[in-house]
């Protein structure tokens, strides 16, 4: 059974560091995955979607990587802004369709200015 | 192109009630997905449509339904409901192609709160 893990579940860090997010998956057969970001009481936007044959996906300051035979990815914020204070979400489809998303429990990123 | 809508926004019920929450996907898209996010499960998949039938179930009781219409918008309802259904229910649609992993974008939820 497919389980996804990010750590760490609360990272704080100042105005213009770089950083980088963990995401965990137990079983590499994955079809794709993708990172969201959840502002507080609100839905999820989504950042990146890699597919199991990339290895990374960019967009602006956000960078996501993907290592199917360690079951890891990384998502890599640079030049972190207090608006990117938010809580980010990995998840993994559990079919074909890439439906029937199997999350993990996220990391609440603080940036402070 | 407009994004995923979620009606109503916020619901507060009594246990023993039933409640419906509705779904339109993205104009073009026939998949739609539930999910039940709460601070102790996390994110946690009910189930999906697509084309009006449902293609994949999560481990949710049997209180908890939908359906899709042929417009592609979907309903959900959850019946006696309990304390523990209060949480924010999220909606996600997506083309659904079978091979084409498409992303999944969501509404910005329905939250829901039993007394």
């Amino acid at each position: 059974k497919q389980e996804v893990t990010q750590i760490p579940a609360a990272l704080s860090v100042p105005e213009g560091e770089n950083l980088v997010l963990n995401c965990s998956f137990t079983d590499s057969a994955i079809y794709n995955l993708q990172w969201f970001r959840q502002d507080p009481g609100k839905g999820l936007t989504s950042l990146l979607l890699i597919q199991s044959s990339q290895r990374e996906q960019t967009s602006g300051r956000l960078n996501a990587s993907l290592d199917k035979s360690s079951g890891r990815s990384t998502l890599y914020i640079a030049a972190s802004q207090p608006g990117d204070s938010a809580t980010y979400l990995c998840a993994v489809p559990a079919n074909q369709a890439g439906t029937a998303l199997i999350f993990g429990k996220g990391t609440t990123l603080s940036v402070s200015s | 192109k407009a994004g995923v809508t979620q009606t109503p926004r916020y619901l507060i019920k009594t246990r023993g009630q039933q409640v419906t929450l509705s779904c339109s996907p993205i104009s073009g898209h026939r998949s739609v997905s539930w999910y039940q996010q709460t601070p102790g499960q996390g994110l946690q998949f009910l189930f999906e449509y697509f084309s009006e039938t449902q293609r994949n179930k999560g481990n949710f009781p049997g209180r908890f339904s939908g359906r899709q219409f042929s417009n592609s918008r979907s309903e959900m309802n959850v019946s006696t409901l309990e304390l523990g259904d209060s949480a924010l229910y999220l909606c996600a649609s997506s083309s659904g192609t079978s091979g084409s992993f498409h992303e999944q974008f969501f509404g910005p939820g329905t939250r829901l709160t039993v007394l």
